[in-house]
């Protein structure tokens, strides 16, 4: 199947700065990633749908200034926490669909953000 | 928009039981409903999925049920093994290109040997 490779797996921060995030696709082209938060044992609350070569598109309640996303090639999308806050201590996770489009998401591994 | 819930939230079963995992959804144009297992700190990974035009698709010991009158579709888990133990969660989205998914609550299932 098609794989989406995630990095950092985790990242430690202090409060104020910024992380970024990378979701690549290594053996497909994805025009469309999504990125998800994940609390402990709750479910994929979608943050955000990342368009190569446009701007991305942002649920409701998920502000767009704090989380950037930017998808300037066809196997990559970066999502930037900035000055991140205790409260954004969580686990994000990228998918996307391969140009095939069956509907299947493949995810990456996630990335667990702890900040201090 | 879409919303999707998801019952129960927790299943408990001894090996060797069946395990069914309910969901329901709000948008009659929802069209695609796919099945994904996370293990314990791992990515989701789809295990089935079902198509508006189909009532029930069946891969080896695993199954899922659509009613599209009800709105509502399950999983079907037999003859359970320990290492089906995971999180599962069920979707819902309008076609199968790249519109978004809306995902369930998840459902812990444990399978106790």
């Amino acid at each position: 199947g098609a794989v989406v490779s995630q990095h950092p797996s985790w990242v430690i921060c202090k409060s104020g700065t910024s992380v970024k995030i990378e979701c690549r696709s290594l053996d497909f082209q994805a025009t469309t990633m999504f990125w998800y938060r994940q609390f402990p044992k709750q479910s994929l609350m979608l943050m955000a749908t990342s368009n190569e070569g446009s701007k991305a598109t942002y649920e409701q309640g998920v502000e767009k200034d704090k989380f950037l996303i930017n998808h300037a090639s066809l196997t990559l999308s970066t999502l930037t926490v900035t000055s991140a806050h205790p409260e954004d201590s969580s686990f994000y996770i990228c998918s996307a669909r391969t140009d095939r489009d069956t509907g299947e998401l493949f995810f990456g591994e996630g990335s667990r953000l702890t900040v201090l | 928009g879409e919303n999707v819930e998801q019952h129960p939230s927790t299943l408990s079963v001894q090996e060797g039981d069946s395990a069914v995992i309910k969901c329901t959804y709000s948008d009659s144009a929802s069209n695609y409903f796919p099945w994904y297992k996370q293990e314990l700190g791992k990515r989701p990974q789809l295990i089935i999925d079902i198509r508006s035009n189909v009532g029930e698709k069946k891969d080896q010991r695993i199954a899922v049920t659509l009613n599209k009158t009800a709105k509502h579709f399950s999983l079907h888990i037999t003859e359970t093994q320990p290492e089906d133990s995971a999180v599962y969660f069920c979707a819902a989205s309008i076609g199968t290109n790249a519109g978004k998914s809306t995902f369930g609550d998840g459902t812990t299932l444990t399978v106790k040997p």
